[in-house]
């Protein structure tokens, strides 16, 4: 069965550090991979995705993702974080083939401290 | 229109209450999803729509929920006789395409059932 983990719930970080957030996923097949962003009373936005190619990808925020098939992890990585970056953070798998229906794990909340 | 709107944003039922939920999607969008999160979790998914036909409903909990979209555009997510455990935000997603491209999610509605 497909799953996500995020084995963080909640993570500070002092402003303007760096920041790594976990996800590992189990999936049959060669997965898609996202990160989604959620603030308060927000809906979710898309941060960054893995299809294929290249396994360091850049999203918005300057945020980046590196998949790694041996540890299928795909861990949220930014190097400076900012007040404003304070959020949920979810990591979602989904299959490369029809619709798409995206496993979501638990998220980590992410508190940035001044 | 610009995003994803749902409505109504917050919505208090009494146990046993019927209530409907509505997601007008981005203009002609292919694709809506329904997911359902409680409280401290991620979105679970719920249903699937491809223009106005039903693809995938294997996330109701019950047959107590029912979902429709009879235009292929405004969808509507139904939940009869209201049980507490129904308590959650309802989230409502658009995709251009039926397959591949960004999900574009609205801000939720969130349900409390008394």
């Amino acid at each position: 069965a497909q799953s996500v983990t995020q084995p963080d719930i909640h993570i500070t970080v002092s402003e303007g550090a760096s920041l790594e957030l976990r996800c590992n996923y189990s999936y049959g097949a060669t997965p898609y991979l996202f990160w989604y962003v959620q603030s308060p009373g927000q809906g979710l936005q898309l941060l960054l995705k893995y299809f294929s190619g290249d396994t360091l990808v850049q999203g918005i925020k300057g945020f980046e993702a590196e998949f790694k098939r041996s540890q299928s992890s795909f861990n949220l990585r930014k190097p400076s974080v900012h007040w404003s970056d304070a959020a949920e953070y979810f990591c979602a798998v989904g299959p490369n083939t029809g619709f798409q229906k995206l496993v979501f794990g638990t998220g980590t909340r992410l508190l940035v401290s001044p | 229109g610009a995003g994803v709107s749902q409505s109504p944003r917050y919505k208090v039922a009494k146990r046993g209450q019927d209530v409907a939920l509505r997601c007008d999607p981005i203009s002609g969008h292919v694709s809506l999803f329904w997911y359902q999160q409680a409280l401290g979790q991620g979105p679970e998914f719920l249903t699937y729509f491809q223009n106005e036909a039903q693809l995938d409903k294997s996330g109701l909990p019950s047959d107590r929920f029912f979902a429709e979209r009879p235009e292929g555009s405004v969808s509507t997510l139904k939940i009869q006789r209201t049980q507490q455990e129904d308590s959650a935000v309802y989230l409502c997603a658009s995709r251009r395409l039926a397959g591949g491209g960004e999900l574009f999610f609205g801000e939720g509605s969130r349900l409390t059932v008394l």
